[in-house]
């Protein structure tokens, strides 16, 4: 079965740090990817999202995102942070067959060192 | 501002009762996902509606079941409630469903069941 793993539950960074967050993925094929960030009692913004063609992917906020396909990873990175990026951040998978289904992760919780 | 209304924004309950959750979707959408999150289970695909008729289910017990109506809008209908099924219930809306597309989501409606 597809599934999306986020091996950090919390991650603290300093303002001004650099900052990636982790997320790798099982599925047979390259599946459609996806960034999205919930701010404290919001729902989820689209970060960034890849489908296929070039392996880094810009985003929003200063965001970007590289797929590499032999490690079935999709980094998030920003080089670096603002107070205001502190959120959780989940990554999602969608199979490019079927019902095109989220499948989501886990989350990982940001905190920003002032 | 996704452009996703959800309603209402929180909502307690007691085991037992039966609560609507309603969501308008962005205009012009066809599609309505509702998801169910929860510090245990994370990020939960529940259904999938497009243009009135389900399109896909995901893990959503017998105890819920969701609607889209003529005016695209949606509810979320939970019985029977019981504890676990406090939650934060999210709506997501795209422009179709019929390939991939990126869904935008409603702020939430939190759920407490006592």
């Amino acid at each position: 079965a597809q599934s999306v793993t986020q091996p950090d539950i919390h991650i603290t960074v300093s303002e001004g740090a650099s900052l990636e967050l982790r997320c790798n993925y099982s599925y047979g094929a390259t599946p459609y990817l996806f960034w999205y960030v919930q701010s404290p009692g919001q729902g989820l913004q689209l970060l960034l999202k890849y489908f296929s063609g070039d392996t880094l992917v810009q985003g929003i906020k200063g965001f970007e995102a590289e797929f590499k396909r032999s490690q079935s990873s999709f980094n998030l990175r920003k080089p670096s942070v603002h107070w205001s990026d502190a959120a959780e951040y989940f990554c999602a998978v969608v199979p490019t067959s079927g019902t095109y289904k989220y499948i989501f992760g886990t989350g990982t919780r940001l905190k920003v060192l002032a | 501002d996704s452009g996703v209304t959800q309603t209402p924004k929180h909502l307690i309950t007691a085991t037992g009762q039966r609560v609507t959750l309603r969501c308008s979707p962005r205009s012009g959408d066809l599609s309505v996902y509702w998801y169910q999150q929860s510090l245990d289970q994370g990020l939960q695909f529940l259904i999938q509606y497009y243009n009135g008729e389900e399109r896909a289910k995901g893990n959503i017990l017998e105890r819920f079941s969701a609607q889209q109506f003529p005016d695209l809008h949606s509810e979320l209908n939970l019985s029977s409630l019981e504890l676990g099924d406090s939650a934060l219930y999210f709506c997501a809306s795209s422009s179709s469903g019929g390939g991939i597309e990126t869904q935008y989501f409603g702020p939430g409606t939190r759920l407490l069941v006592l």
